[in-house]
């Protein structure tokens, strides 16, 4: 399968623990995007790469989140003390050339904070 | 902030029949405006775009209309089938400028497919 994948699939965690969830994209692609999506709202933007470089960062995104994409290929999201309201489906997606090229997704990684 | 509104949240058609689903966005900057349909637990699935220099787009039984003056887009989907039943996202965004690429989505709309 040579589309965009994520591990895990699915995370269970205590209150105050930190995740770390992994996102490998299509090959060749450059740009990387996080979002995050809840129960029956569609996917809200978090940050995205272009390459190894960060562009830009959600307003909503607590400083609690960091991501990296070393070396311009995979890409880590990492939440620390987590909250029972980071419980969502964290997608990755990504796109090959400028913004605005056609963005895919990988299958998600469901956290739940208990 | 930006903002992408979609109609109706629900839509139960029968099969053979005709969907419509529209969105409204606010950024007036946006042109790009990508579909995605997502399935019971699965990850969301591009079906069509279309960009702000085209009115209409066609893919078999799927079409995406865009009226830029109005910031109003939709999508059409013909002779329904019960593997068309899903939710689906309309998303708009900019290619240049601060923000581009970040796709702002809509709500979805739970399509339902009756045999």
């Amino acid at each position: 399968d040579t589309g965009v994948s994520q591990d895990p699939r699915h995370k269970i965690t205590k209150r105050g623990q930190n995740v770390t969830f992994r996102c490998d994209p299509i090959s060749e692609h450059n740009r990387l995007y996080w979002y995050r999506q809840t129960l029956g709202q569609g996917p809200e933007f978090l940050t995205y790469f272009q390459n190894e470089a960060q562009l830009e960062k959600s307003r909503l995104l607590s400083d609690r989140f960091s991501a990296e994409r070393p070396k311009g290929s995979f890409s880590t999201l990492e939440i620390q003390r987590t909250e029972q309201g980071d419980s969502a489906m964290y997608l990755c997606a990504s796109s090959y050339g400028l913004a605005g090229f056609k963005q895919y997704f990988g299958p998600g990684t469901r956290l739940t904070v208990t | 902030g930006e903002n992408v509104e979609q109609h109706p949240s629900t839509l139960s058609v029968q099969e053979g029949d005709s969907a419509v689903i529209k969105c409204t966005y606010s950024d007036s900057a946006s042109n790009y405006f990508p579909w995605y349909k997502q399935e019971l637990g699965k990850r969301p699935q591009l079906i069509i775009d279309i960009r702000s220099n085209v009115g209409e787009k066609k893919d078999q039984r799927i079409a995406v209309t865009l009226n830029k003056t109005a910031k109003h887009f939709s999508l059409h989907i013909t002779e329904t089938q019960p593997e068309d039943s899903a939710v689906y996202f309309c998303a708009a965004s900019r290619t240049y400028g601060g923000s581009q690429g970040n796709l702002i989505f809509g709500k979805g709309t739970k399509l339902s497919v009756k045999p």
